[in-house]
Formats: C-alpha cells, structure tokens, sequence
C-alpha cells in the first residue's frame, strides 16, 4: 500500500536559516510521481515540484531544492535562506502512475514558522 | 494554463441543510475529478473519485448518500452535502488531470457547519 510519512509536524526557525523537510513514501509501484505543495493559510495548494521515480536528479530551483533518495525511499525539501512569506504547511504526496488517473496520497504535514 | 475553478470558496450553513460545491475545468475537459476533505490540522484525504457520465468511486468509509457527487460534463463536477451536521465541517478541495504539473487542484471550498 502506498504512503506517506512527514514525522515533521512543525518547524519553527529564525529568517534566513536553512530548512530541510523530510518525506518518506511507501509503495510497491516501480512507476509513481512525487510531489511537493505548500499550503497557505488561505487553503489553497500551490505546486512546488512534480518528480517521476525514474528520474533521481536533484532539483534546485531558487532557493528551494530537493533531494530524491530512491534507496532509502525519501523526497527531501530545503529551503535556503528561509523568508516569513515561506511560513505555511507543506505536504509532500505521491501518486501513482499506472494506466489512467490516479489518487494523490498525502503525507500529514509539516507547518514551517518562519520567524522575523 | 489549466485552471480548475472552484466556487463557494466558503459557505457557512445551518445543520440538516445541503450544500452544493462546484468544481470547474476551465480551458481542459476534465473527464475524472478527485474529491479531498481536509479537516483541522490535518492532511488530505480522498472522499470519491468522479467519472463523466458514470457513477462515483467512493473511498471506504465515506457515505455516498450523504456525500453526493454529479459528474454532468466534461468540464463540471459537483460535490453535495446533504443533511449537513457540524461534524462535516472541513476543508474540500477538487483536483484534475490535467494542466502542466499532471494535476490542478482548485482553490478549496472551506465549509462550516453551525
């Protein structure tokens, strides 16, 4: 079965420290997707990343980058020089990718508090 | 872009009512809608699985006759709540194939229930 794990449930850190999100997932697919969102207090799910399980490039992207570890199974996030607009919750999730359309499935969350 | 379009963005209602929520694919068909509730501090769930033109997929657990979904068009999805009580207050959020990520979710519709 497939799931998700973010045993990060908050982190509060000071402007411009570093921070790392820690993701681990569970599945018996060979061929899933991976992605991050971030949650603002308003609700709505803003994409971060997608990353399919054949492609174990580290990705950077401004100040976020995320570290893929097929063989230990996690998805890790970091952000650089965190900002107080970083301050949400952010989900990690995986989907699967066998014939059709498929569920995400989310892990519980981690709420960053990005403190001026 | 794709853009899901999802109205209310919050309702507050009286128990024993109904409440309907919309989900929209603007500029793609949208043939398959997934249905998520998110409740206080918590993480996403999926409710149902809705299918043009066919009956919803419903994860165990969730009431399909409270819980009642209509899948009309290729571009429309609604998700009912009927007899409403203030245990159903929660976030709900629809998500898409399709758009330049594999899915676009909507904006969420926060419901609170009195």
């Amino acid at each position: 079965a497939q799931k998700v794990t973010q045993a990060q449930t908050e982190i509060s850190v000071v402007e411009k420290e570093d921070v790392t999100l820690d993701c681990v997932y569970e599945t018996r697919d060979t061929t899933y997707y991976l992605f991050w969102y971030k949650q603002p207090p308003s609700g709505e799910l803003v994409f971060l990343i997608r990353r399919n399980s054949f492609d174990e490039q580290n990705e950077i992207s401004g100040r976020y980058s995320w570290n893929f570890q097929k063989s230990t199974s996690s998805f890790n996030f970091t952000i650089t020089a965190s900002q107080v607009v970083d301050s949400a919750v952010y989900f990690c999730a995986l989907s699967e990718a066998t014939w059709g359309f498929n569920k995400f499935y989310f892990g519980s969350g981690t709420k960053l508090n990005v403190k001026p | 872009g794709a853009v899901v379009s999802q109205h209310p963005s919050w309702v507050i209602c009286k128990s024993g009512t109904s409440v309907k929520i919309e989900c929209r694919s603007l500029d793609f068909q949208a043939t398959t809608m997934f249905w998520y509730r998110q409740f206080p501090k918590q993480s996403l769930m999926l409710m149902a699985t809705s299918n043009e033109g066919s009956k919803a997929t419903y994860e165990q657990g969730v009431e399909k006759d409270k819980f009642l979904i209509n899948h009309a068009s290729l571009t429309l999805s609604t998700l009912t709540v009927t007899s409403a009580h203030p245990e159903d207050s929660s976030f709900y959020i629809c998500s898409a194939p399709g758009g330049s990520y594999g899915y676009t979710f909507g904006s969420g519709t926060r419901l609170t229930v009195v």
